[in-house]
């Protein structure tokens, strides 16, 4: 069971260039997220997806947009990556939309942005 | 606004004694989560423990408990019998009902053998 599985583990990109970071998820969650992880901090939300279909954004949004592809999948879009991007990006997924559920997370993705 | 602060940058602990982490919270609502989550230095992220706002007994799982003292807005972690295994980053998050999950800036937890 491999629970929440993202791609790529590791990036490395050029100012300006854009790139999709893939999330899948069997688990048959209906929430999923995308945080990304800086030295010294906790995670911080990107966007959000609380139910197929759905698309919100969180605390840090700019610069990204996200595709919630289907109830298994949604991916996270940098369409002119910027230096301050370098980060850890994680995707997550929980059971649904409420405070007593916990989220499960990937194995993370490490982003350099030159 | 959420706000989570967990106030030890980094906390020591000798293998078989028990450590707590501190973790404290700030919210209007009546109804939310607090979690705790384990990041190993391979980085993935591991869900601990959870306690709701409404539960009257202190949340415990295995060799994990949260003790909880909602008047003082607080959610401590308590490890028992470190283990070097438990060497890692410490993570606490509350969730407001129908608000997205805000995470403290953690503590790294070193077990000494």
């Amino acid at each position: 069971n491999a629970g929440v599985t993202q791609t790529p583990k590791f990036q490395v990109l050029k100012t300006g260039q854009s790139m999709t970071l893939q999330c899948a998820q069997d688990m048959n969650h209906n929430s999923m997220y995308w945080y990304r992880q800086d030295p010294g901090m906790g995670l911080r939300l990107i966007y959000y997806s609380a139910s197929e279909g759905t698309t919100d954004k969180g605390e840090v949004p700019n610069g990204y947009n996200v595709s919630r592809l289907n109830k298994r999948e949604f991916s996270l879009r940098l369409e002119s990556a910027a230096p301050s991007q370098t980060s850890v990006y994680f995707c997550a997924s929980s059971g649904g939309w409420f405070s007593n559920q916990p989220q499960h997370f990937g194995d993370g993705t490490r982003l350099s942005i030159l | 606004a959420q706000k989570i602060t967990q106030t030890q940058p980094g906390m020591f602990v000798q293998e078989k004694e028990a450590v707590t982490l501190d973790c404290t919270y700030d919210t209007s609502d009546q109804s939310y989560g607090l979690f705790w989550y384990k990041q190993p230095s391979s980085g993935e992220m591991i869900f601990l423990i959870y306690q709701g706002s409404y539960d009257e007994q202190n949340a415990t799982e295995g060799r994990y408990s949260l003790n909880f003292q909602k008047a003082r807005k607080s959610a401590n972690l308590v490890i028992s019998a470190s283990q070097l295994g438990d060497s890692a980053m410490y993570f606490c998050a509350m969730r407001e009902y129908n608000n997205d999950m805000r995470f403290g800036a953690g503590t790294r937890l070193t077990v000494k053998p």
